[in-house]
Order: structure tokens, then C-alpha cells, then sequence
């Protein structure tokens, strides 16, 4: 089993839709817990943390789920501009320091 | 500040040919690292530096050596490359009081090797 898992989509939506990706950790000792987006042949950035309370950052919102072992991400009224990969990153604290994990990424294909 | 820079964007190589790849920040972070990308996987872990003079093995680092001679630069070598090294490479780097999150990308440089 991958440590991180994605679907890879792509994930086509009309705009103004609402969207939700899951990704899948495989280490129940996973500490953090981040999304980050990756444009088309650009590097990634970092969209937003996660937490398990919850967290929103206008139109985006991510969710932990440590018994389920997975994290998510909603994206409320798609725009065209939210077209792009999304990365979900997991980090473990271990005693060699903390390693840090890429999932595949989910592509999203906003269309008008 | 031109942040994490990376040269070359792009360069084809023939099989046991060898390049450097420079990676350079403006930034006065103390790590720095470097990472491949795949279809299909995401970012490993090539090989990293906590500081000037020191590198350590990530994930991947087998067909690669670094240096980290200078602050700002850290070099990633191919000796003799091969074509499963065929890959998009991102550079990084973060402060030391921060946490993995806040690392910065490179454009990345794509390298073909034929």
C-alpha cells in the first residue's frame, strides 16, 4: 500500500460547481497534514494546512480524519483559475527528522 | 528577491553522459533540497542539505551526488546518466525555523535522457 494515496482523476466540473477530493495516509503516526497545488509544468505551492477541526480559506476548505486515516479538500464554487493538480502531503516525525510525502496528485479540470 | 532559482529549464542527455544541475536561493535558508518527479509518483526525496558543507541521502539519491559548497547554491550531479533518471527535478528550500510546509520551489528543470 502507498504511503499517500490520490485519485488521480482528472476530475472535469462546470464552473460554479462544488468538488471534493480525498487522499489516504497509510502512517496512523502521521503528524501534518497539507494540500498543495501544482500548476501545469510548474513547481508546487502550498495551498492550505489541515487540521482536524477543520479549516476554510474562502472558497477552499480541508478536513482531517486521523480515525479514517484520510484528509480532504472542498473546493465551493469552482473557477476556471482552480484548474490544476492537487497534491496532498503528509508529514512523519521520525528520529532520523521529519520525512515529508507527496501523493500523486488529484487533477481538476474546471470547464465552462 | 528572484526566491528559488534553477538552471538549466530544460536539457536532453545521452545515456552515460553527466551534468550538474544549480539550484540558487536569495533567501538565506539554511536547507536545501532536491527532488524528482514522475508520472505517476509523487516527489521523492533525491538528497538534502541542513547547511553549508553538509548533504545527507533522501529517499532516492542512488545515480546522484550534491554539493553544498555556498549557501545560497546546492548542485545536484549526474555522473554517467541513464534513462530512468528521465525526470522533472524541483529544488527547494526553507528556513530552519520553520516547518517542512514552508519550503520553496524552483521552476524545475526537465531532463530527457536518451
Amino acid at each position: 500500500r502507498k504511503e499517500v494515496e490520490q485519485d488521480p482523476g482528472p476530475f472535469n466540473v462546470p464552473e460554479g460547481a462544488t468538488v471534493a477530493f480525498n487522499c489516504t495516509y497509510s502512517n496512523s503516526a502521521s503528524q501534518s497534514f497539507f494540500w498543495y497545488r501544482q500548476d501545469c509544468r510548474k513547481e508546487p505551492k502550498l495551498l492550505m494546512s489541515v487540521y482536524s477541526s477543520g479549516n476554510e480559506d474562502g472558497r477552499f476548505t480541508a478536513q482531517l480524519n486521523r480515525a479514517s486515516q484520510y484528509i480532504s479538500l472542498l473546493i465551493r464554487d469552482s473557477k476556471l483559475s482552480d484548474s490544476a493538480t492537487y497534491l496532498c502531503v503528509v508529514i512523519l516525525l521520525t528520529g532520523g527528522g521529519n520525512k515529508l510525502t507527496f501523493g500523486t496528485g488529484t487533477q481538476l479540470k474546471v470547464e465552462l | 528577491n528572484a526566491g528559488v532559482t534553477q538552471t538549466p529549464k530544460f536539457r536532453v542527455l545521452k545515456t552515460g553522459q553527466s551534468m550538474t544541475l544549480l539550484c540558487a536561493q536569495d533567501m538565506n535558508h539554511e536547507y536545501m533540497y532536491w527532488y524528482r518527479q514522475d508520472p505517476g509518483m509523487g516527489l521523492r526525496l533525491i538528497h538534502y542539505s541542513v547547511g553549508e558543507g553538509t548533504t545527507a541521502k533522501g529517499e532516492v539519491p542512488d545515480g546522484y551526488n550534491v554539493s553544498r559548497l555556498k549557501k545560497q547554491n546546492f548542485l545536484l550531479g549526474l555522473e554517467s546518466a541513464a534513462p530512468s533518471q528521465t525526470s522533472v527535478y524541483f529544488c527547494a528550500s526553507r528556513p530552519r525555523r520553520g516547518g517542512m510546509e514552508t519550503q520553496y520551489f524552483g521552476p524545475g528543470t526537465r531532463l530527457l535522457v536518451l
